[in-house]
């Protein structure tokens, strides 16, 4: 089973500032298979990158993501107030099909 | 475009019973059709999917109780998962994969299990 460990698990900042959020895979991942969702409360996930780095419709160059292998990470270069949220890396292809990393929730220090 | 709907309550050692309707897509087209679920204040946990031909894929940890069908006339899809206890007590949401993402999902249904 390939279990996603985002870090860290909480996450505080400020507008304005860099975030840097990881996901790391127990096992490799095929970079086409990684992506990354945003979750406000009460609301469902919204897809960011995909592909380990492609950017969804809609999505701001402020997001970006890389890596490769077993070590993922998503980039927001200026963070805007409505950036805060919980973050979540998801794999597909080992068993389980999917899974999802457990979370890194973005706050406003 | 993907809305779903069900009981919001459920007796343990029943039955889960959702729909999801979809709408401005077909179900036959090239998207796998899944269901993901929410404990509250967790994570998220893929239970399955299905593809228009009746292929599908499924959690194993779920595997025994969960049953995923497609409605191609009502173009809808569904989801059973049977035996259920409090832990089956979930935000669940449809959402349709295209290639290896999920970029369209339903507003999620809460299923609460308890007598």
């Amino acid at each position: 089973e390939v279990v996603l460990t985002q870090s860290p698990g909480t996450l505080s900042l400020s507008p304005g500032e860099r975030a840097t959020l990881s996901c790391r895979a127990s096992q490799s991942v095929s970079s086409n298979y990684l992506a990354w969702y945003q979750q406000k409360p009460g609301q469902a996930p919204r897809l960011l990158i995909y592909g380990a780095s492609t950017r969804a419709t809609g999505i701001p160059d402020r997001f970006s993501g890389s890596g490769s292998a077993t070590d993922f990470t998503l980039t927001i270069s200026r963070l805007e107030p409505e950036d805060f949220a919980v973050y979540y890396c998801q794999q597909y292809g080992r068993s389980p099909l999917i899974t999802f990393g457990q979370g890194t929730r973005l706050e406003i220090k | 475009q993907l809305q779903e709907s069900g009981p919001g309550l459920v007796k343990p050692s029943g039955t889960l019973s959702l729909t999801c309707a979809v709408s401005g897509v077909s179900l036959s087209s090239n998207d796998w059709w899944s269901w993901i679920r929410q404990p509250p204040g967790k994570g998220l946990e893929w239970i399955g999917e299905i593809y228009h031909n009746w292929s599908s894929n499924y959690n194993a940890s779920l595997r025994s109780r969960v049953t995923i069908s497609v409605d191609k006339s009502k173009n809808q899809f569904s989801l059973k998962l049977s035996s259920v206890t409090a832990a089956d007590t979930a935000l669940y949401y449809c959402a349709n994969r295209r290639g290896y993402s999920y970029a369209t999902w339903g507003q999620g249904t809460l299923v609460t299990v308890s007598s």
